[in-house]
């Protein structure tokens, strides 16, 4: 199986600031990876997916980037409302379509 | 419209068993493949299960394999989630997801709260 490793697992960061989330795979994808943002007590919501694809009605800020075992998420000009915990995933086999251990986003 | 919607959550104790269940509409639920995914109290997103569109081929986490059965009714539109010999680490919201546009989990339920205590 494999396995996904975020870093880090948590950031506090001031409005404005650019934010990178980390991303390893214990073996190399073929970029089948998706990243989501679940807000307090909301259900999970898919901002990036195919590693670099921004899905629609996710804001311009969101970005993902990477290839082969290693994977980011950028948040340019971080703001009140990225407020969250952010999870890389890969689906890039039939089973299982593990997740990372989630960064909290903090503001600062 | 597209959505999922839980139910059947609830207490059990220990070696008990629940049944989950995952009512779809809006969209042509026989032609995706289906989950679960469990998030326990404080903690991050477990897969936990995923069947086939047609039902053939299923797949589990291996914290569950062996206890919990993923099935699904087409006809009815309806995921189903067997959860047997629960155990007080099974504690969780259960989420039924899939993906419609093969971008990994586009459509999400609210979720169904188990709780396994004595």
């Amino acid at each position: 199986d494999i396995e996904m490793t975020q870093s880090p697992t948590s950031l506090s960061a001031s409005l404005g600031d650019r934010v990178t989330i980390n991303c390893r795979a214990s073996r190399g994808l073929r970029n089948y990876v998706a990243w989501y943002q679940q807000k307090p007590g909301k259900v999970p919501k898919l901002l990036i997916y195919a590693a670099t694809s921004l899905r629609s009605g996710v804001p311009s800020r969101f970005s993902g980037s990477g290839s082969g075992t290693e994977f980011t998420l950028t948040i340019n000009t971080l703001q009140p409302e990225d407020l969250a915990t952010y999870y890389c995933q890969t689906y890039d086999s039939s089973a299982p379509w593990t997740f990372g251990q989630g960064t909290t986003v903090e503001i600062k | 419209e597209v959505q999922l919607l839980e139910s059947g959550g609830g207490w059990v104790q220990p070696g008990g068993s629940l049944r989950l269940s995952c009512a779809a509409s809006g969209f042509i639920f026989s032609g995706h493949a289906m989950s679960w995914v469990r998030q326990a109290p404080g903690k991050g997103l477990e897969w936990v299960s995923r069947i086939s569109n047609g039902g053939a081929t299923t797949h589990y986490a291996d914290s569950v394999k062996g206890r919990f059965s993923v099935s699904r009714d087409n006809a009815e539109n309806t995921l189903y989630l067997q959860l047997n010999s629960l155990r007080d680490e099974d504690t969780a919201m259960y989420y039924c997801a899939t993906s419609l546009g093969d971008m990994g989990y586009d459509l999400w339920g609210q979720g169904t709260l188990v709780t396994v205590s004595s």
